[in-house]
C-alpha cells in the first residue's frame, strides 16, 4: 500500500533555505508527488509537481525561490531565501491504484 | 481565471444529509477530474472522492456508500451528496481540480461541514 511520510515540523530562519521531504513507500520509487502549501487560516495552493526523475513543473504564480527535485524515493521541496509568509503547512499527495487520493500528514514550517 | 467557489456546508445532525456545491468557472468541469478533499479540525488533508471526465467516480473507503459525487456540466458546478453524516465527517470540504496526473492544480476555499446533535 502506497504511504506519503513527511516529518511533522520544520524550521528555518528568514532568508535561509530548507528542504522538505517526502518519502514514497517501499515500491513506489517511481510515483510522482505533487506539492502543496496551506498557510494559516486558508485553503491549500498547489506549488508544483515533482517527478522521479527529478524535473518539476510549477503551478501558476509559483515564486522561483521553490523548487523540487527527487532521489530514488524520496521527492524533495526546496524554498530559499525564506520569507515570513513561507511559514505554512507543507502536503505532499499522489495518487495509488485503485484510484485512491494519498497525502502526506504534512510538515509544519516555522520561520524563526 | 480558474476559480472554485464551494458552497452548502453548515451544521446537521447525525445521520442527516448535507449537498456541497461547487460552482466553477476559467475552465470547465467536464474537461478535467474533479476531486473532493477534506480536513477535520487541527488534522491533515484527506482525499474523499474523485470524477474523471469520463464520469467515472472513486471515493475513499471512509465515505464509500454514504457520499455520492456528481457534476452539472450545464452548470459547471460539483456536487458532494453526503448522506448518513457521523461525527467523524466534521471538516472542512474543499473542491480541487486535477489537470495532470497526479497534480491537483487548483483549490477551492473550502466550506465547513459541522456533524453534531
Amino acid at each position: 500500500q502506497l504511504v506519503l511520510t513527511q516529518s511533522p515540523s520544520a524550521s528555518a530562519s528568514l532568508g535561509a533555505s530548507v528542504n522538505l521531504t517526502c518519502t514514497l513507500s517501499s515500491g513506489h520509487s517511481s510515483y510522482a508527488i505533487a506539492w502543496h502549501q496551506q498557510q494559516p487560516e486558508k485553503g491549500p495552493r498547489y506549488l508544483m509537481k515533482v517527478n522521479s526523475d527529478g524535473s518539476h513543473s510549477k503551478g501558476d504564480g509559483i515564486p522561483d525561490r521553490f523548487s523540487g527535485s527527487s532521489s530514488g524515493a524520496e521527492r524533495y521541496l526546496t524554498i530559499s531565501s525564506i520569507q515570513s509568509e513561507d511559514e505554512a503547512d507543507y502536503y505532499c499527495q499522489t495518487w495509488g491504484t485503485g484510484i485512491q487520493g494519498i497525502f502526506g500528514g504534512g510538515t509544519k514550517l516555522t520561520v524563526l | 481565471e480558474v476559480q472554485l467557489v464551494e458552497s452548502g456546508g453548515g451544521l446537521v445532525q447525525p445521520g442527516g444529509s448535507l449537498r456541497l456545491s461547487c460552482a466553477a468557472s476559467g475552465f470547465t468541469v467536464s474537461g478535467s477530474y474533479m476531486t473532493w478533499v477534506r480536513q477535520a479540525p487541527g488534522k491533515g488533508l484527506e482525499w474523499v472522492s474523485l470524477i474523471f471526465s469520463g464520469g467515472s467516480t472513486y471515493y475513499a473507503d471512509s465515505v464509500k456508500g454514504r457520499f455520492t459525487i456528481s457534476r452539472d456540466i450545464s452548470k459547471n458546478t460539483l456536487y458532494l451528496q453526503m448522506n448518513g453524516l457521523r461525527a467523524e465527517d466534521t471538516a472542512v470540504y474543499y473542491c480541487a481540480r486535477g489537470n495532470g496526473w497526479p497534480e491537483i492544480d487548483y483549490w477551492g476555499q473550502g466550506t465547513l461541514v459541522t456533524v453534531s446533535s
